[in-house]
């Protein structure tokens, strides 16, 4: 099956500069690369996603690139702001549509 | 809110009793996910419905079990239980899971087993 790998596990930045967090993943076949961001008790919340044919997607602050030789993507976030502190988790998915989760990122943003 | 609603929120029971555990997707959404959340193992795939037929399996134990309704609404069985099925299961739904990809996540429900 899948294999996700995601890196740091934690990640503390001042407010206002940039987090990156960067996933790998095992299968070629993997064609849909959804991040979730999830507050303490809360649901998994899609925050953005890119496809297989897309190799760089943004929204607002967000953004998240995908490079499909290396078979990684990475999510970057600009201008954080302490309402960004959260877990991150990406995801991989072939055509069975079920996500293969990466083991999460905490991200602390200092005031 | 995501639109897919999950009950019960939480739920405590002994070990080898038996839970069924709720979801009701978003409207319109014909495809049904189970995830659960443990703090070593990760956000897990379970299994997925679409439109009341099984379609894909994860790493779900022989003593799982779920079904999806003509309503939709799906229900996750989880039967003798063990300390280690402590865990938040989620629900998510998507739209079909074939043209659409993005799942949505419900609240969750937190199962303690003691």
């Amino acid at each position: 099956g899948e294999n996700v790998e995601q890196h740091p596990s934690t990640l503390s930045v001042q407010e206002g500069d940039s987090a990156v967090i960067k996933c790998t993943y095992s299968d070629s076949a993997s064609n849909y690369f959804p991040w979730y961001k999830q507050e303490l008790g809360k649901r998994p919340q899609l925050i953005i996603d890119i496809r297989s044919n897309v190799g760089e997607k943004k929204d607002q602050r967000i953004a998240v690139t995908l490079n499909k030789t290396a078979k990684h993507f990475s999510l970057h976030i600009t201008e954080t702001q302490p309402e960004d502190s959260a877990v991150y988790f990406c995801a991989a998915s072939m055509n069975d549509y079920k996500l293969s989760f990466g083991a999460g990122t905490t991200v602390t943003v200092r005031a | 809110d995501s639109g897919v609603t999950q009950t019960p929120k939480h739920l405590i029971t002994a070990t080898g009793q038996r839970v069924t555990l709720r979801c009701s997707p978003r409207s319109g959404d014909l495809s049904v996910y189970w995830y659960q959340q443990s703090l070593d193992q990760g956000l897990q795939f379970l299994i997925q419905y679409y439109n009341g037929e099984e379609r894909a399996k994860g790493n779900i134990l022989e003593r799982f079990s779920a079904q999806q309704f003509p309503d939709l609404h799906s229900e996750l069985n989880l039967s003798s239980l063990e300390l280690g099925d402590s865990a938040l299961y989620f629900c998510a739904s998507s739209v079909d899971g074939i043209s659409s990809y993005e799942q949505y996540f419900g609240p969750g429900t937190r199962l303690t087993v003691t």
